[in-house]
């Protein structure tokens, strides 16, 4: 059973561009959450994402934007690139929303360096 | 004030003995508690996960949760190298996974010395 999966895993990019990250949940989850981890600080919710719509967002610009999939899979794009996204971009999914539940699977996330 | 506060460390201790994680939080409608272990350059991996106060074992680990001090605890007996580590407590007013997501402290490097 593949557990959730997150590409690319490494990239550079220049101030100003734009990047798009890519997930794929653990088989059965249906709903999934980005967060934003800086080296030496704890994950930082960004989003999460649920039946293909954007139920809750943390402390994030709109720069900031998401996609999910009827597959479940979803897409983080972060436009107009600072310095200060440089991170490791984790996404976790979840089971369906039951009451008690609600461990999160992190992915190996991607990090991005902005040059 | 930060929402959840946690030392950073480093904490070295020798192999065998028993480590002591600790997270303090402001936030009252905290009610799922989770401690996930993070190796260096990979994703958080959950360890332990426990709603409301009262605690919770699992082989090594026992994870503690005092609402009333706001204050949750991760106990690992016979500590390992391979424990070698970071440890991030994380919490949440909502089940789910948090709709709200979760709130993480900045982790705690933990060092078991061989």
């Amino acid at each position: 059973d593949a557990g959730v999966t997150q590409s690319p895993t490494h990239l550079i990019k220049t101030r100003g561009q734009q990047v798009t990250l890519r997930c794929s949940p653990k088989s059965g989850h249906d709903t999934v959450s980005w967060y934003q981890q800086a080296l030496g600080q704890g994950p930082q919710f960004i989003f999460q994402y649920y039946e293909e719509e954007e139920r809750q967002r943390g402390n994030f610009p709109d720069r900031f934007s998401g996609h999910q999939f009827p597959n479940y899979s979803s897409e983080l794009n972060v436009n107009a690139l600072l310095l200060g996204d440089s991170a490791l971009y984790l996404c976790a999914s979840t089971l369906p929303q039951v009451e008690g539940t609600g461990e999160l699977f992190f992915g190996e996330g991607s990090r991005l360096t902005v040059l | 004030q930060k929402e959840v506060e946690q030392d950073p460390g480093p904490l070295s201790v020798p192999e065998g003995a028993i480590v002591s994680l600790n997270c303090t939080y402001s936030n009252s409608a905290f009610q799922y508690f989770m401690w996930y272990r993070q190796y260096s350059r990979k994703g958080p991996e959950l360890l332990m996960y426990t709603y409301s106060s009262g605690n919770k074992e699992d082989g090594r680990f026992t994870a503690q949760v005092d609402k009333s001090s706001k204050y949750i605890s991760l106990f690992i007996r016979d500590s390992q190298p391979s424990d070698s580590a970071t440890y991030l407590c994380a919490m949440t007013s909502w089940a789910g996974g948090g709709a709200d997501g979760l709130t993480f402290g900045k982790g705690t490097h933990l060092i078991i010395q061989p």
